[in-house]
C-alpha cells in the first residue's frame, strides 16, 4: 500500500541549530512529493515540492529538501532555524494519476526554544 | 482575503445530532478536498471533487456526505454524529485534479462530539 512516513514526530532546537526531518515514501514508479508546514494558528501551507529534474528542491524560508530515490526518502533540511520556525511539518505524497490524492505522514511538531 | 474558507471554525454537538460544516474558495480551482485529521495528526482524503462532481470517495462511512452546488463551494454533511467523529476538518482546493497541482488548505474546523 502506498504510504508516507515521518519518523520524527518531535523535535526540540534551539535556535541556530541545523534542522533535518526524516520522511520516506512507499511508491513504486513516478512520485510528487510535498512538505507542508502549518504555524500556530495558520492555515496548512506548501513549504516546497518536488516532481522532477534536480532531487535537490529549495522552498521558502530557507528550507530546502532532497529526494533520494534510491533511500524511498524526501528528507527537509535548513541550516539554521529561527523561533519562528516553531511549526507543525506534513510530508506528503502525490501518487500518479488525475485525482489529485495526497497521501500525508503523520507530521512532525518542530519546536524552536530562543 | 481568505483564499478557503470554512465554517464553523469550532463545532460542539451531541452524539446522534446531524451537521454541516462549510467550505468556499475564492481562487478559481476547479478542485475541493475535504480531508480528516484525527487524534494522532494524521491527515486521510475523504472526498474530492472536480467541477462538481465527485473523483475520490475514500472509505468513508455513509453518514458522511458531501454536496457541491457549485465549484467554489464544497459542504460536507455529517449524520447521526458518533464520538469517533470528533476530529478536525480540512477543506482544500486545487487549480485542477493534477497530482502535481498544490493544494490549498482551509483553517480547519474542530469537530467535537459528546
Amino acid at each position: 500500500a502506498q504510504s508516507v512516513s515521518q519518523h520524527n514526530h518531535h523535535v526540540i532546537l534551539s535556535e541556530a541549530a541545523s534542522l533535518e526531518l526524516g520522511c520516506n515514501y512507499s511508491y513504486g514508479g513516478t512520485v510528487n512529493l510535498f512538505w507542508y508546514v502549518q504555524y500556530p494558528g495558520q492555515h496548512l501551507q506548501l513549504l516546497l515540492k518536488y516532481f522532477s529534474g534536480d532531487p535537490l528542491v529549495k522552498g521558502i524560508k530557507g528550507f530546502e529538501a532532497e529526494f533520494i530515490k534510491s533511500k524511498f526518502s524526501f528528507n527537509l533540511r535548513k541550516p539554521s532555524v529561527q523561533w519562528s520556525d516553531t511549526a507543525e511539518y506534513f510530508c506528503a505524497g502525490g501518487p500518479p494519476g488525475n485525482t489529485g490524492k495526497l497521501i500525508f505522514g503523520q507530521g512532525t511538531t518542530l519546536q524552536v526554544k530562543p | 482575503d481568505t483564499a478557503v474558507s470554512q465554517t464553523p471554525k469550532y463545532l460542539v454537538t451531541q452524539m446522534g445530532n446531524d451537521k454541516s460544516i462549510k467550505c468556499e474558495q475564492n481562487l478559481g480551482h476547479d478542485t475541493m478536498y475535504w480531508y480528516k485529521q484525527d487524534s494522532k495528526k494524521f491527515l486521510k482524503i475523504m472526498f474530492s471533487y472536480n467541477n462538481k462532481e465527485l473523483i475520490i470517495n475514500e472509505t468513508v462511512p455513509n453518514r458522511f456526505s458531501p454536496k457541491s452546488p457549485d465549484k467554489a463551494h464544497l459542504n460536507l454533511h455529517i449524520n447521526s454524529l458518533e464520538l469517533g467523529d470528533s476530529a478536525v476538518y480540512f477543506c482544500a482546493s486545487s487549480q485542477d485534479a493534477d497530482y502535481q497541482e498544490t493544494q490549498y488548505f482551509g483553517p480547519g474546523t474542530r469537530l467535537l462530539v459528546l
